[in-house]
């Protein structure tokens, strides 16, 4: 069982925006920022879309931003296109081992 | 731009080991942690541990200790994962990745699937 709790599944319309979370403790993602998030299409690698809760890899659309509220880590993608449809999955450091959460299917309507 | 190239499918039948390589060309390859991470077949993806050059040292994730181990040819840029005594729960694409010093993994591998099967 993952240490990040991700709801299994989300969904929008084009244009609408929605937010995934991922749930840690106050040990991990309450005390440090060292989450990011990936995107992942069916067959393909994961893709790094924020690093450090909030920061957005060069190439990465802005409409994909991240936050933090106390225990919790969101990421947000605004203006829903329909290649934003896949996986998503959050990742921090607990200890010394890297922690995946189990991930959120994103779909778009 | 670094890349990351992995070495092709492999089938293992129960209790024999894996080797996997992951070849790195652009810059500051030498210096650079290369995770493993795994995903089985409709799952979600799991960190197997990381292989840091310089001191050559590693971290694994507790549920692989004894049964897995990383290495690097500095003379080819590869870094590789042995997996060892495999079960049909091994079965899974594993990607090497880049650590990119920001806490998070910015490159990936192709992936390779390894399937176990008897």
């Amino acid at each position: 069982q993952s240490a990040l709790t991700q709801p299994p599944s989300a969904s929008g319309s084009p244009g609408q925006s929605v937010t995934l979370s991922c749930t840690g403790t106050s040990s991990d993602v309450g005390r440090y920022n060292h989450v990011s998030w990936y995107q992942q299409h069916p067959g393909t690698a994961p893709k790094l879309v924020i690093f450090e809760v909030i920061k957005r890899p060069s190439g990465v659309p802005d409409r994909f931003s991240g936050s933090k509220s106390g225990n919790t880590a969101t990421l947000t993608v605004s203006g829903l296109q329909a290649e934003d449809e896949g996986d998503y999955y959050c990742c921090t450091l607990v200890g010394t081992d890297w922690v995946f959460g189990g991930g959120t299917k994103l779909t778009v309507l | 731009q670094v890349q990351l190239v992995q070495s092709g499918a492999e089938v293992k039948k129960p209790g024999a080991s894996v080797h996997v390589s992951c070849q790195a060309s652009g810059p500051t390859v030498t210096s650079d942690y290369i995770h493993w991470v795994r995903q089985a077949p409709g799952q979600g993806l799991e960190w197997v541990g990381v292989f840091r050059p310089g001191a050559d040292t590693t971290t694994y994730a507790q549920k692989f200790l004894g049964r897995v181990t990383m290495t690097r040819d500095t003379s080819t840029s590869t870094v590789y994962m042995e997996l060892s005594s495999l079960r049909s729960e091994d079965t899974a694409l594993y990607y090497c990745t880049r650590d990119g010093s920001h806490w998070e993994f910015d490159y990936w591998g192709q992936g390779t699937l390894v399937t176990v099967s008897s």
